[in-house]
């Protein structure tokens, strides 16, 4: 079946620091993932997607179909990066979310 | 940009009654849109993918006479939960998919909507 991880709730890092976001997911066919972004009071918005192997606000990403992972990366976070990150499989027609992971930089 | 729009974005109804949430894009033609249930503190559970000018499709566990989804042109959707309940009481989300440059349905992005939070009393 078609599975998001997201292992970490609440990650919390101080301003400057790297951020990493976790994504593991389970899925028999060829993935297409993504990572969306909520900030606070605002509707969800694609933020990157892994075919497009592009950096958006600082951010990255890459497809390791060996660990099955998509980890979402930045080098030095800031506190405009403060929001709900969610990782998603594109199957078919649909998208499957992961849990989400809060983002909280601190100053 | 494309955008989405929901509507209501808050409503408060009595137990039993039924409600219904629009879903428009505002410029863009959508031939699929979808609906999403999030729970508090929870990811986005998707419930039905719905199709303009056929049947919406429902997600295993999804009551479809519950939760009637209706795609009459490609810029509407209606998501109209019925006999509310108060566990019925959530945040519900639409997506609409813009078609990709290619013209092929399925390639284009994503956009959501801003949410609609039900709250049954």
């Amino acid at each position: 079946a078609q599975r998001v991880t997201q292992p970490e709730k609440l990650l919390s890092v101080f301003k400057g620091a790297p951020v990493e976001l976790k994504c593991n997911y389970s899925y028999s066919g060829s993935p297409e993932l993504f990572w969306y972004v909520q900030y606070s009071r605002q509707r969800l918005q694609l933020l990157l997607r892994h075919i497009s192997r592009e950096s958006i606000k600082g951010f990255t990403a890459d497809l390791n179909k060996g660990e099955t992972s998509f980890h979402l990366k930045k080098p030095f976070a800031q506190e405009e990066d403060s929001a709900m990150y969610y990782c998603a499989l594109k199957y078919g027609n649909k998208l499957v979310f992961g849990a989400g992971t809060i983002l909280r930089v601190k100053s | 940009g494309a955008v989405v729009s929901q509507h209501p974005s808050w409503v408060i109804c009595k137990s039993g009654t039924s409600v219904k949430i629009e879903c428009r894009s505002l410029d863009f033609q959508a031939t699929t849109m979808f609906w999403y249930r999030q729970f508090p503190k929870q990811s986005l559970m998707l419930m039905a993918t719905s199709n303009e000018g056929s049947k919406a499709t429902y997600e295993q566990g999804v009551e479809k006479d519950k939760f009637l989804i209706n795609h009459a042109s490609l810029t509407l959707s209606t998501l109209t939960v019925t006999s509310a309940h108060p566990e019925d009481s959530s945040f519900y989300i639409c997506s609409a998919r813009k078609v990709g440059t290619s013209g092929s349905a399925g390639t284009g992005e994503l956009f959501f909507g801003e949410g609609s939070r039900l709250t049954v009393l």
